[in-house]
C-alpha cells in the first residue's frame, strides 16, 4: 500500500536553530499538508499546498515557517528559528483529492531545547 | 471556522464489549467526517468515512452513524479487541475547495483483555 514517508523521525535542535522536515508524498496525490500534534493534545493544521503554492494556512504557520515542494517528491517544511514551543510531532500528510483521503506519514517528533 | 468536540477523552472497555465515540461540529457546510486511529509513535491511520449524504456506514467491526440535523457524528467499534487500544480521531472537512481536517481532541480507547 502507498505510503507518506517523512524523514528524520526525531530530532533534537537547539532554540534559535533552523530545521528543516522532509517528506515524501504518494506519488499520484496532488495535495499535500503539514500539520502538528503537541504532546497529549489534538492533531492541529499549519498549511496546504496545491499546485505549487500554499492554498491555506493557519494561524500558527507564521513567518517562521515556509513550506517547499523542491522537486517532484520531496515535500519539506522549514522552520526558520526555533522556539520551545515548535516542539511537537510534525505530520505530512497527502490526498489525491482535496475534500478526502487523506494519507498521514508516521509523523517527526521535532524536540526544541 | 469549523469547530469538532470529541467524547470521551478516555474509554476503557471489556474485550468483546462495544465501544462508542461521540463527536459534533459546528459548520453546517461541513460534508466529510473521517475517523483516523493513531497507534503509539506513528501516524493517523485512516479507518472509516463517511459524507454528509449517508446515514450510515460499516465496515465490518466499525461503523459511523450521521445525523445532520443535529451535527453529530459517531464511532461504532463492536466485539472490542485488544489490539483496538488506541487513540481514535474523529474529523471534518468543510464543502470547499482546497480544505482542511479539523480533527477533535481524541479519544483514548483502552480494550481490556
Amino acid at each position: 500500500e502507498p505510503e507518506v514517508t517523512q524523514t528524520p523521525s526525531h530530532q533534537v535542535t537547539q532554540m534559535g536553530q533552523e530545521v528543516i522536515l522532509r517528506c515524501v508524498p504518494i506519488s499520484n496525490h496532488l495535495y499535500f499538508y503539514w500539520y502538528r500534534q503537541i504532546l497529549g493534545q489534538k492533531v492541529e493544521f499549519l498549511v496546504s499546498f496545491y499546485n505549487n503554492e500554499i492554498s491555506e494556512k493557519s494561524e500558527i504557520f507564521d513567518d517562521q515557517f515556509s513550506v517547499e515542494r523542491p522537486d517532484g517528491s520531496n515535500f519539506t517544511l522549514k522552520i526558520r528559528s526555533t522556539k520551545l514551543e515548535d516542539s511537537a510531532m510534525y505530520f505530512c500528510a497527502s490526498s489525491e483529492r482535496g475534500d478526502r483521503g487523506y494519507t498521514f506519514g508516521s509523523g517527526t517528533r521535532l524536540t526544541v531545547v | 471556522g469549523e469547530n469538532v468536540e470529541q467524547h470521551p477523552s478516555t474509554l476503557s472497555v471489556q474485550e468483546g464489549d462495544s465501544a462508542v465515540i461521540k463527536c459534533t461540529y459546528s459548520d453546517s457546510a461541513s460534508n466529510y467526517f473521517p475517523w483516523y486511529k493513531q497507534e503509539l509513535g506513528k501516524g493517523p491511520q485512516l479507518i472509516i468515512d463517511i459524507r454528509s449524504n449517508v446515514g450510515e456506514k460499516k465496515d465490518q467491526r466499525i461503523a459511523v452513524t450521521l445525523n445532520k440535523t443535529a451535527k453529530h457524528f459517531s464511532l461504532h467499534i463492536t466485539e472490542t479487541q485488544p489490539e483496538d487500544s488506541a487513540v481514535y480521531f474523529c474529523a471534518a472537512i468543510p464543502n470547499s475547495g482546497y480544505s482542511t481536517l479539523t480533527f477533535g481532541k481524541g479519544t483514548m480507547l483502552l480494550v481490556s483483555p
